[in-house]
């Protein structure tokens, strides 16, 4: 079975905090991905890396940077935490594959910025 | 640019009832995949069913069922004698034929079933 998963199932941080967010995955999968989810706006693509100290901008990197030192671990980082990054955060991964691979995804972090 | 719309936000059903929830693409791609994932109350997105454009045929699983439609792209899903267990949020998304397997999500349904 293909795990993710995430350091903290909740978080509550204070505006202004470096906050980081850790996703593990155990199936040597190349390509990992961090969203995050809002109600009635589904799943937006914050980043995403498809190897080692590889990354690319998904739709709303703006606020976050990530960092991939080991294949098997993706750190999203919100440098400055605002209240608007309040959200509930997914990590995702996927074998590299031809095109269409089912991304398996983490159980999410609740962050709560105050 | 891709989109995917899951016009009903909320559905709300009694136990045992079938249920179809909606979903239409939007794509210039000629080949994609097709997905839906259930997301119950504890969070965690489960992957349901992968469908590749080149595949209209409907599929069965169980009380799930799939209508993928190219020429209306759609992709409805039907739960039919809904159970309780079946209360989730449902989304629908998109992934184009390339090797960066970015998935495009639609705004998600949730589903109350009551007993």
């Amino acid at each position: 079975d293909v795990k993710v998963t995430q350091s903290s199932r909740y978080l509550v941080k204070r505006t202004g905090e470096k906050v980081f967010l850790e996703c593990v995955q155990d199936m040597d999968h190349e390509n990992m991905f961090w969203y995050r989810q809002d109600p009635g706006l589904g799943l937006r693509l914050i980043y995403f890396s498809y190897d080692v100290k590889m990354k690319e901008k998904g739709d709303i990197p703006e606020g976050y940077s990530v960092s991939r030192e080991k294949k098997e671990r993706f750190s999203l980082i919100l440098e400055s935490a605002s209240t608007n990054q309040t959200s509930m955060y997914l990590c995702a991964s996927n074998p590299l594959g031809g095109g269409g691979e089912t991304q398996y995804f983490g159980p999410g972090t609740r962050l709560l910025v105050l | 640019a891709q989109k995917v719309t899951q016009a009903q936000t909320e559905i709300s059903v009694v136990e045992k009832e079938d249920v179809t929830l909606d979903c239409v693409y939007e794509t210039r791609d000629t080949t994609y995949y097709l997905f839906w994932y259930k997301q119950p109350p504890s969070g965690e997105l489960v992957f349901l069913i992968r469908r590749n454009s080149f595949d209209e045929q409907n599929e069965i699983s169980g009380r799930y069922s799939w209508n993928f439609q190219k020429s209306t792209s759609s992709f409805n899903f039907t739960i039919t004698a809904s159970q309780v267990v079946d209360s989730a949020v449902y989304f629908c998304a998109l992934s184009p034929n390339n090797a960066g397997n970015m998935l495009t999500f639609g705004g998600g349904t949730r589903l109350m079933v009551k007993p």
